[in-house]
């Protein structure tokens, strides 16, 4: 099946810095990822959606300046929370379209303390 | 976009019980998976069922796309069954419903 790795799995940083989290299909090509943000005990909300190439679409309410998106390529998405801020604190995972459906990333948990 | 509502938001079960998971959208879909989040936060793909029913092992799952309603059947629980079940309907987009957290209790 296919197989999208993230890492880190975890994440603590002190506020101000920036935190870079990377998607990589393993065994398809991703031309889009998309990128989810769960608080605790909520459901996941799509934060923007990147394709292989191009700018990345962001949803309404999310600041574009302050998660960055890349999709350089056909196997790597990365998303850098910049200026990290202790409401940032959240688990973010990203997934993408495959052949077996929706294939998603084990997620980040990120802490800014 | 599309409204995913699952029932019930809670449940707890005694480990060997039976339960049933239900999933209504508010717009037609292309199609519907499932998934398990376990407590670590993982997400694991159970069924990419955009219509009828498939089984696995001890869970199945049934969705009528025309009626808009997609049902989890989680039979003979076990405790590391116990996590949040997400039902997710794609149109242009994906979307996740508000979730179904389960309990198995020993």
């Amino acid at each position: 099946g296919a197989v999208v790795s993230q890492h880190p799995s975890w994440v603590i940083c002190k506020s101000g810095t920036s935190v870079k989290i990377e998607c990589r299909s393993l065994d398809f090509q991703a031309t889009t990822m998309f990128w989810y943000r769960q608080f605790p005990k909520q459901s996941l909300m799509l934060m923007a959606t990147s394709n292989e190439g191009s700018k990345a679409t962001y949803e309404q309410g999310v600041e574009k300046d302050k998660f960055l998106i890349n999709h350089a390529s056909l196997t790597l998405s990365t998303l850098t929370v910049t200026s990290a801020h202790p409401e940032d604190s959240s688990f973010y995972i990203c997934s993408a379209p495959s052949n077996y459906g929706y294939t998603f990333g084990s997620g980040t948990r990120l802490t800014v303390v | 976009g599309i409204q995913v509502e699952q029932s019930p938001p809670d449940l707890i079960l005694q480990e060997g019980a039976n339960s049933t998971l239900r999933c209504n959208f508010s717009d037609s879909v292309n199609n519907l998976q499932w998934f398990h989040q376990n407590p670590w936060g993982q997400l694991i793909n159970l069924f990419y069922i955009p219509s009828g029913t498939k089984q696995n092992g001890r869970l199945s799952a049934t969705t009528v796309a025309t009626e808009r309603y997609s049902l989890l059947y989680i039979s003979s629980s076990q405790t590391t069954d116990s996590g949040v079940y997400f039902c997710a309907p794609t149109g242009n987009q994906f979307y996740f419903g508000t979730g179904t957290s389960l309990t198995v209790i020993p």
